[in-house]
């Protein structure tokens, strides 16, 4: 059973850069086909889709982000991570990590996700 | 982007009584090579990630029981609970996977009447 667990701080002040990992066990990140996400959720708000590195290494992120954000992948620890620079309150909310799974270049839901790590940007 | 905007934002239903969540999206979800669409629910509870109940629109990921069921094609898509339980008071999101950008609804929250 692939199980994900996000770590990081969780107090960030204001302009500087949030780094989160989310470490995936029960499964190699490497293996299969599958893209790697991080979502995040404002306090009592909805879903806001950040980006994704497949296990391939290449990367998409939301245009929203975009100029703000690196996700990169550590296949020997069994990990990827998220940089986020420049943050504002505005980017306070519960990060999530997620996998999807992929076939024939195409990908699909989010079958398995990390139980989320609150990040708040205060000084 | 897709805009997925879901209705209502909130309903209250009895125990045992049907529950109906609409999705709406701002362009087809259906891809017209495999005739699938490219859509995907969740339940979420306090304090929990969200959960996959349903993909393709209407295929039940596995453990997932069978009063939940997903129906509708291109734009608009249901999500019924079709006997309430007191566990199923949760947050239910729609999220579409056709677009690189993938973006999900608002949320609907299911209560207890």
């Amino acid at each position: 059973q692939v199980q994900l667990q996000e770590s990081g701080p969780g107090l960030v002040k204001p302009s500087q850069t949030l780094s989160l990992t989310c470490t995936v066990s029960g499964g190699s990140i490497s293996s299969g086909s599958y893209y790697w996400s991080w979502i995040r959720q404002p306090a009592g708000k909805g879903l806001e889709w950040i980006g994704r590195i497949y296990t391939s290494g290449s990367t998409n992120y939301n245009p929203s982000l975009k100029s703000r954000v690196t996700i990169s992948v550590d296949t020997s620890n069994n990990q990827f991570s998220l940089k986020l620079s420049s943050v504002t309150a505005a980017d306070t909310a519960v990060y999530y990590c997620a996998r999807a799974d992929c076939s024939d270049g195409t990908c699909y839901q989010f079958d398995y996700w990390g139980q989320g790590t609150l990040v708040t940007v205060s000084s | 982007d897709i805009v997925m905007t879901q209705s209502p934002d909130s309903l209250a239903v009895s125990l045992g009584e049907r529950a109906t969540i609409n999705c709406k999206s701002s362009q087809s979800v259906l891809y017209s090579s495999n005739n699938k669409n490219y859509l995907a629910w969740y339940q979420q509870k306090p304090g929990q990630p969200p959960k996959l109940l349903i993909y393709w629109a209407s295929t039940r990921e596995s453990e997932v029981p069978d009063r939940f069921s997903g129906s509708g094609s291109g734009t608009d898509f249901t999500l019924t609970i079709s006997s309430l339980q007191a566990e199923d008071v949760a947050v239910y999101y729609c999220q579409q996977y056709f677009d690189p950008l993938r973006t999900f609804g608002q949320g609907t929250k299911v209560e207890i009447k």
